[in-house]
């Protein structure tokens, strides 16, 4: 089974502050990565596809890189509305895993 | 429209079964893989289990492995996720989610099961 090591399991940012988001794999799964935005009592949406491809109707300030076992997301510039726990998922091979989920809070 | 339409909320005692339905609509019913994937009330997502509703081939987690079983009824386009056993670990939110990470990634609204005695 595939690991996925998600950092940091939480974060204080402000508005208009640059996060970064980072998943380990425990081993190589290509760009076989997804990322995806939870708020509370929603099921989760997706966001970044194959490691880097943005989801339709996601604002351009989400990026997501990496390849291999290395992955990061990135918002440029926190919104209001941007304050929602985040999780990676590997798909590469079954059974497939999530990262324990990054909770972005309000500074 | 497409839909995924989750089973209401079900309180089960220690021991018992539950039985959540997802039924599809606006799609192909055999076109797309179907996942299972809970959340435990302030936990992360674990993902469960997948079946292909063209075959009825289904892979499960080793954590779930003899406990889950995912079935489907192509009549009604509606794939089922059976737990046995129940715990109250097993308290979640359980989603039906169409082909996720995939082009076709659709998530259901949840089904929430509560096992209490």
């Amino acid at each position: 089974d595939i690991q996925m090591t998600q950092s940091p399991s939480s974060l204080s940012a402000s508005v208009g502050d640059r996060v970064t988001i980072t998943c380990r794999a425990g081993q190589g799964i290509g760009i076989d990565l997804g990322w995806y935005q939870q708020k509370p009592g929603k099921a989760p949406k997706r966001l970044i596809y194959a490691a880097s491809s943005l989801q339709s109707g996601v604002p351009s300030r989400f990026s997501g890189s990496g390849s291999g076992t290395e992955f990061t997301l990135t918002i440029s510039s926190l919104q209001p509305e941007d304050f929602a726990t985040y999780y990676c998922l590997q798909h590469n091979s079954y059974p497939q895993s999530f990262g324990q989920g990054t909770k972005l809070e309000i500074k | 429209q497409v839909q995924l339409v989750q089973s209401g909320a079900e309180v089960k005692r220690p021991g018992a079964s539950v039985k959540v339905s997802c039924k599809t609509s606006g799609y192909t019913f055999t076109t797309y893989f179907m996942h299972w994937v809970r959340q435990a009330p302030g936990q992360g997502l674990q993902w469960m289990g997948i079946i292909d509703p063209a075959s009825g081939t289904t892979y499960y987690a080793q954590t779930f492995l003899g406990r889950v079983t995912l079935t489907t009824d192509t009549s009604t386009s509606t794939v089922y996720m059976g737990l046995s056993s129940l715990g109250s670990e097993d308290s979640a939110v359980y989603y039906c989610v169409r082909d996720l990470a995939a082009a076709g990634d659709l998530w259901g609204p949840g089904t929430l099961v509560t096992v209490s005695s």
